[in-house]
Formats: C-alpha cells, sequence, structure tokens
C-alpha cells in the first residue's frame, strides 16, 4: 500500500502549456504539502493544506494554484509553464501536531522544454 | 528565525568507515529535529527524530543522532558505511506548521 502517492511520476511539456500534479494519501493525515527540489536538491516549500484550508502559501507565481478536494488529495495545477518550473514536486502529509513528521511522495519530474 | 546549516554538502567515506554527516540549528524555543534520506530518484525517507526525551535518537538502517543543546547540533552518525548508504541526506527543523530543510548532503560510500 503507497502512503502517499503522486501522479504523473514524469511530465514533459511546451513552454505555455497548462499542467496538473495529482496527490493521494492514505495515512489519515490531515495536512498536506507541496514542495519544489530543484537541480540541486534544494527543498522549497510551496503550500500546505490542512482540512482543505490553505494555512501555508510561500512566494510562489500566482500561475500555480493548489486544490485541495478532501483531506486525502492535494493537486497542483500549473498555468502557462516556464522553463523555470522544471523540478522535481513532491507532495507530502502529516497530522498537525505530530511535531511536523512529514511522509514525502516519490515525486513528479516535471521537465519544460 | 529557525534554520538550518549541513556543513559539507558532499561526503565520501570507504565502506566500513565511520559516517558522519553534520547539522546545526538556530532556534529560539526547544527544536524538534528531522533527518531524511533521499535516494536516486526517489522521495524522502525519515531516517530519525529527535523531539523530547533521550538525546541520543537511533533511527533505521543502523543511524544514530544525538541531540546536544549546548552546541546547537544533531550531527548524524553511523558505525560502518554500507555501499547502499549513498544517497542524498537532509536535516530538518520543525517550526510551526512546517518543516524547514538544510541544502542537504550527498554521502558516496567507496568500495
Amino acid at each position: 500500500d503507497t502512503a502517499v502517492s503522486q501522479t504523473p511520476k514524469y511530465l514533459v511539456t511546451q513552454m505555455g502549456n497548462d499542467k496538473s500534479i495529482k496527490c493521494e494519501q492514505n495515512l489519515g493525515h490531515d495536512t498536506m504539502y507541496w514542495y519544489k527540489q530543484d537541480s540541486k536538491k534544494f527543498l522549497k516549500i510551496m503550500f500546505s493544506y490542512n482540512n482543505k484550508e490553505l494555512i501555508i502559501n510561500e512566494t510562489v507565481p500566482n500561475r500555480f494554484s493548489p486544490k485541495s478536494p478532501d483531506k486525502a488529495h492535494l493537486n497542483l495545477h500549473i498555468n502557462s509553464l516556464e522553463l523555470g518550473d522544471s523540478a522535481v514536486y513532491f507532495c507530502a502529509s502529516s497530522s498537525r501536531g505530530d511535531y511536523n513528521e512529514q511522509f514525502f511522495g516519490p515525486g513528479t519530474r516535471l521537465t519544460v522544454l | 528565525a529557525q534554520s538550518v546549516t549541513q556543513l559539507g554538502s558532499h561526503v565520501s567515506v570507504s565502506e566500513g568507515a565511520l559516517v558522519l554527516l553534520r547539522c546545526n540549528y538556530s532556534s529560539s524555543v526547544p527544536p524538534y529535529l528531522f533527518w531524511y534520506v533521499q535516494y536516486p530518484n526517489q522521495g524522502l525517507q525519515l531516517l530519525l527524530k529527535y523531539t523530547t526525551g533521550a538525546t541520543l535518537v537511533k533511527g533505521i538502517n543502523g543511524f544514530e543522532a544525538e541531540f546536544k543543546k549546548s552546541e546547537t547540533s544533531f550531527h548524524l552518525t553511523k558505525p560502518s558505511a554500507h555501499m547502499s548508504d549513498a544517497a542524498e541526506y537532509f536535516c530538518a527543523v520543525s517550526v510551526t506548521d512546517k518543516l524547514i530543510f538544510g541544502t542537504g548532503t550527498r554521502l558516496q560510500v567507496f568500495p
């Protein structure tokens, strides 16, 4: 059983396109996150949702829009993709109050051509 | 503001040698600290964590870390490196609703 899953694993697209990445967790957690990992492996948090409510929104371009239909799902939609959006995007989840111990998905490698 | 510094972006050891990966934190409150490992083309996996209590924390795969408040450190060690330990290692500190990650240390293990 996969605890945190993401689809797709790889995404190759042209500049200017719109794409979505989906994330699901079956751990019963109430908080979910999106991270961006650049080519130097630096991890930067983008968004966090708790019980479908946005609680963290770091300085991320408006082209990025997260959506949480329920506690177990957090999707990331990206409009007008740019070359600089190429990275690995990780979804994670945790239980609020559990020291922020986070469980990560396998990542989605986005390549913008 | 809380932060994490990992000294050494690359560490190389021989198989069987001691592994030492350094992490120093800055925190105005008692910190919750984590070490994660990332194998190539995979997500991050929790190695170990310090929340409260015993300052020497044991994790998976033979790793352990010691919380030293006086030195604001949380270094990761393993007595004997294995080839399968080659990976990227991240130290993190818990801050309100998120984790702040260090810049990572790539561990290479030579036969």
